[in-house]
Order: structure tokens, then C-alpha cells, then sequence
């Protein structure tokens, strides 16, 4: 059964960067077929849609949030990251990763991590 | 890019059926799919491609799209389907998934 496990810091500075990753267990993130997503929930946003990755390391971003945000692969870990700089406190939310089969839904995601922006 | 609306929330006693509908402009041409969200736990799809049930999603789950309403139909709810519920589908003109604003639904 794959699993997806989303860790870093829960509490991060205004105007700082904001980094997390997702480990994926029970199947490889080396495949063609699947994206890798961070998603967030926020009360003010709802689900919202950061960006995804390949593990060929291209990206796709939400428009919205393209100009901070930065995502990665190692495929040796079988892990991908999210990095977002500059936050602010509408950043604060429940950050989750999760895998898209290509024309499909996201299918199987992580627990989320809650990431809350403060001065 | 492509707007999703959905209620803020609906109750419904136990044993009754719920409707949660998810607005947008000729969504009936487009694949919609649902989740599930409680808190502590990873988000669950329990309708895809308009109505289809991933495996392991109960039968008192359906989905309907036509027009400019896709609904995600719960029969027989128990206390265990409350839970907030969002509608999803990939906007083909942004090329990038577009989300409703949750519906929270409550069980009497």
C-alpha cells in the first residue's frame, strides 16, 4: 500500500522560507506516469493546488503562487520537497503532498502537516 | 481560470440522503471528481470521474454531473460521513486543478 509522509518545521517566520518534504513508502516515485503534488487548506482558501513535480525533476506551479515556489525530487530517498519563500500569515495551512496518475485524480495522499507562519 | 461553487454546508439526519452539489459554468462537459477530508486524517477520493467508486468507497456513495451541477449523493448516511467535502476536476484552459470551496457536511 503506498503511503506518503509529509515532515518539516510547523512553525516558520514571517518573510522566511518555508520547507517541506514527503517521503513516499511501499512504491517507487521513479515512474513516468505519475506527478507528485503539494496541496494546502486554509480557512480562507479552501484546497488549493501549490504545484507539481516529476520525478524527472520538471515542474508545473499554480500561477498564483509560481514567483515563491520551488519544488524538488530525490529519487534516491524517494522523497520530493516544496520550498516557498517569503511567507506571510495567509500561508499558514495544513500542507499535504499527494500522487496524480496522469488525466486522473490525486489518488493517494499524506496526512498533512500543519504550518503555521508567524512573526 | 475555471470557477467551482459549492454550499459552505449541509445537515442531514441519520439515515436520510445527502446532496452536495458543486456549480460551474457547463460542468457537465467536464470529469469531476470528490473527496473527503477529516481532520487528522489523508484525504479520501470517494468519487472519480464523475461517478465512479474507487475500490473500498461504500455503494451508499454516488455521483451525478450534467449541465451546470455535478452532486455528490450520500444514502443513508451514518455519523461517520461527517466530514468536509470538496469537488475537483482539471481545468483544461489553465491546464492545473481547480478546487470547490468545501462543503461541511453534519449529521444530525
Amino acid at each position: 500500500q503506498l503511503q506518503l509522509q509529509e515532515s518539516g518545521p510547523g512553525l516558520v517566520k514571517t518573510s522566511e522560507s518555508l520547507s517541506l518534504t514527503c517521503t513516499v513508502s511501499g512504491g517507487s516515485i521513479s515512474s513516468t506516469s505519475f506527478s507528485w503534488g503539494w496541496l494546502r487548506l486554509s480557512p480562507g482558501q479552501g484546497l488549493e493546488w501549490i504545484g507539481s513535480v516529476y520525478y524527472t525533476g520538471s515542474t508545473y506551479y499554480n500561477p498564483s503562487l509560481k514567483s515563491r515556489v520551488t519544488m524538488s525530487v530525490d529519487t534516491s530517498k524517494n522523497q520530493f520537497s516544496l520550498k516557498l519563500n517569503s511567507v506571510t500569515a495567509a500561508d499558514t495551512a495544513l500542507y499535504y503532498c499527494a500522487r496524480r496518475f496522469t488525466g486522473s485524480p490525486f489518488d493517494y495522499w499524506g496526512q498533512g502537516t500543519l504550518v503555521t507562519v508567524s512573526s | 481560470s475555471y470557477v467551482l461553487t459549492q454550499p459552505p454546508s449541509v445537515s442531514v439526519a441519520p439515515g436520510k440522503t445527502a446532496r452536495i452539489p458543486c456549480g460551474g459554468d457547463n460542468i457537465g462537459s467536464k470529469t469531476v471528481h470528490w473527496y473527503q477530508l477529516k481532520p487528522g486524517q489523508a484525504p479520501v477520493l470517494v468519487i472519480h470521474y464523475d461517478s465512479d467508486r474507487p475500490s473500498g468507497i461504500p455503494e451508499r456513495f454516488s455521483g451525478s454531473n450534467s449541465g451546470n451541477t455535478a452532486t455528490l449523493t450520500i444514502s443513508r448516511v451514518e455519523a461517520g460521513d461527517e466530514a468536509d467535502y470538496y469537488c475537483h476536476l482539471w481545468d483544461t484552459s489553465s491546464d492545473h486543478p481547480v478546487f470547490g470551496g468545501g462543503t461541511k457536511l453534519t449529521v444530525l
